[in-house]
């Protein structure tokens, strides 16, 4: 069974821009979550999506936003990049039964945007 | 709000010597609980989970107890080998009904090295 997958897995870009990236859950999975991961903030959450609906949001600017297809997979966009930016954003997909999220992820490796 | 403080790293050890990684939190509601490592390179994967008090979670020697009367879920194996070395976080879900707080709060990580 496939992993989930991100692309693209490394990305450089300078302040302004804006960025989209991608990511394909385990076949079978509905829900997508995308975090952000940096040194000093850690693991944060920035939404949920669950049959192309956004679920859940963090405590992100509305320049972060994503969007899910009918096939489940996902994008998220991030407009007019700031140089805090840089940093690992993960996916992650999980079987979810209903409205229940047993908080089982499977996580992507990550798409590594660098900011200059 | 939701919390997960874990105790400050990195750690290193001698393989074979025992390891304890400390994690409390705070939750309004009723948490599940979560145990996640993420190897050199490599995305993060669930390790262990509990789901309710005094439920033990376990995997590749790796336990956990969950004690709500210290709200903690601290980590223990008993001999560590090279193969352990990786970060590993502490995490939290908080369910309700609808399953809109259906996001993982992590705590900041920690890193683990274990030397021959």
């Amino acid at each position: 069974k496939a992993g989930v997958t991100q692309t693209p897995r490394y990305l450089i870009k300078t302040r302004g821009q804006q960025v989209t990236l991608s990511c394909s859950p385990i076949s079978g999975h509905r829900s997508v979550s995308w975090y952000q991961q940096t040194p000093g903030q850690g693991l944060q959450f920035l939404f949920e999506y669950f049959s192309e609906t956004q679920r859940n949001k963090g405590n992100f600017p509305g320049r972060f936003s994503g969007r899910q297809f009918s096939n489940s997979r996902s994008e998220m966009n991030v407009s007019t990049l700031e140089l805090g930016d840089s940093a690992l954003y993960l996916c992650a997909s999980s079987l979810v039964l209903g409205a229940e999220n047993t908080g089982e992820l499977f996580f992507g490796e990550g798409s590594r945007l660098t900011v200059l | 709000g939701n919390s997960v403080t874990q105790m400050e790293g990195p750690v290193t050890l001698s393989e074979e010597a025992f390891l304890t990684i400390n994690c409390t939190y705070t939750a309004t509601g009723y948490p599940s609980l979560f145990w996640y490592v993420q190897y050199p390179g490599e995305g993060l994967q669930l390790l262990l989970k509990a789901t309710k008090a005094d439920d033990k979670g376990s995997n590749k020697g790796f336990e956990a107890t969950y004690r709500k009367e210290t709200t903690s879920f601290h980590l223990e194996k008993g001999s560590v080998q090279v193969s352990d070395s990786a970060v590993y976080f502490c995490a939290l879900i908080v369910e309700t009904p609808t399953g809109a707080n259906s996001k993982l709060t992590f705590g900041k990580g920690i890193t683990l090295s274990v030397r021959p």
